[in-house]
C-alpha cells in the first residue's frame, strides 16, 4: 500500500536553531512529494516539492527538504528556526488513484519554536 | 490560501439537514478537490473533479455529493446519510490532475453537527 509516515507527533526547537521535521513514503513507482503547512483554522499553504532532479528542494519561508531514495525519506529542514514557524506541516505524496493524481498525507507534525 | 475561496467559514447543522460547503477557484485550474481533516489525522480525499461534468469519487464519498457545473466551482453537499460529519472541510485545486502539479489549498471551512 502506499503511504507517507511522520514518525514525530512534535518536534520542539528553540529559536535560532535547526529543525527537522521527519517524513518517509512507501510508493510503487516514482515518488511525487510535497510538504504544506498549516496555521490554526487556516488551510494547507504550500512549502515545496520534489518531482525530480536534485536532491536537495529549496522552497518558501527559507525552508528545504532533502530526497533521499535509498532511505525513502523526505525530511524538512530550516537552518534557523523562527518562533512563527510554529505550526502543523504534512509530508504528502501524490499517486495515481483511477484517473487522478491524488494526494495521500502523513498524520501531520507539531512544530514548536520556542523563544 | 489565495486564488481559492471557500464559505462559510464556520457551519453549524442540525442533525438530519443538507448543508452545501462552497468552493471558488480563479486560478484557471481543470482540477479540483474536497479533503476532509480530523483532530490528529491527515487529510482523506472526498471527491475530486478533472473537468467541468465530471465527478469522481475519492477515499470517503459516502455521506457527500457535489457538482461541477462551471469551471470555477466545485460545491459540496454534506447529506443527512454522512454519519459523522463533523470535521474540517478543505478545497483543493491544481492546474491539471497529473502528479507533477501541485494543489493550492482554500481557507477551509470547519462544520459542526449540533
Amino acid at each position: 500500500a502506499q503511504s507517507v509516515a511522520q514518525p514525530e507527533d512534535q518536534v520542539n526547537v528553540a529559536e535560532g536553531n535547526p529543525l527537522t521535521v521527519k517524513c518517509t513514503y512507501s510508493v510503487s513507482g516514482n515518488p511525487y512529494l510535497f510538504w504544506y503547512v498549516q496555521y490554526p483554522n487556516r488551510g494547507l499553504q504550500f512549502l515545496l516539492k520534489y518531482i525530480t532532479g536534485d536532491n536537495l528542494v529549496k522552497g518558501s519561508y527559507g525552508f528545504e527538504a532533502e530526497f533521499n531514495k535509498s532511505q525513502t525519506s523526505f525530511h524538512l529542514k530550516k537552518p534557523s528556526a523562527l518562533v512563527s514557524d510554529s505550526a502543523l506541516y504534512f509530508c504528502a505524496v501524490r499517486v495515481r488513484s483511477g484517473n487522478t493524481g491524488k494526494l495521500i498525507f502523513g498524520q501531520g507534525t507539531t512544530l514548536q519554536v520556542k523563544p | 490560501d489565495g486564488g481559492i475561496t471557500q464559505s462559510p467559514k464556520y457551519l453549524f447543522r442540525k442533525e438530519g439537514q443538507n448543508v452545501t460547503l462552497s468552493c471558488e477557484q480563479n486560478l484557471n485550474h481543470d482540477a479540483m478537490y474536497w479533503y476532509r481533516q480530523d483532530p490528529g489525522q491527515g487529510l482523506r480525499l472526498i471527491y475530486y473533479s478533472q473537468i467541468v461534468n465530471d465527478f469522481q469519487k475519492g477515499d470517503i464519498a459516502e455521506g457527500y455529493s457535489v457538482s461541477r457545473e462551471k469551471k470555477e466551482s466545485f460545491p459540496l453537499t454534506v447529506t443527512s446519510a454522512q454519519k459523522n460529519p463533523t470535521a474540517f472541510y478543505l478545497c483543493a485545486s491544481s492546474r491539471t490532475e497529473l502528479n507533477t502539479d501541485t494543489q493550492y489549498f482554500g481557507p477551509g471551512t470547519r462544520l459542526t453537527v449540533l
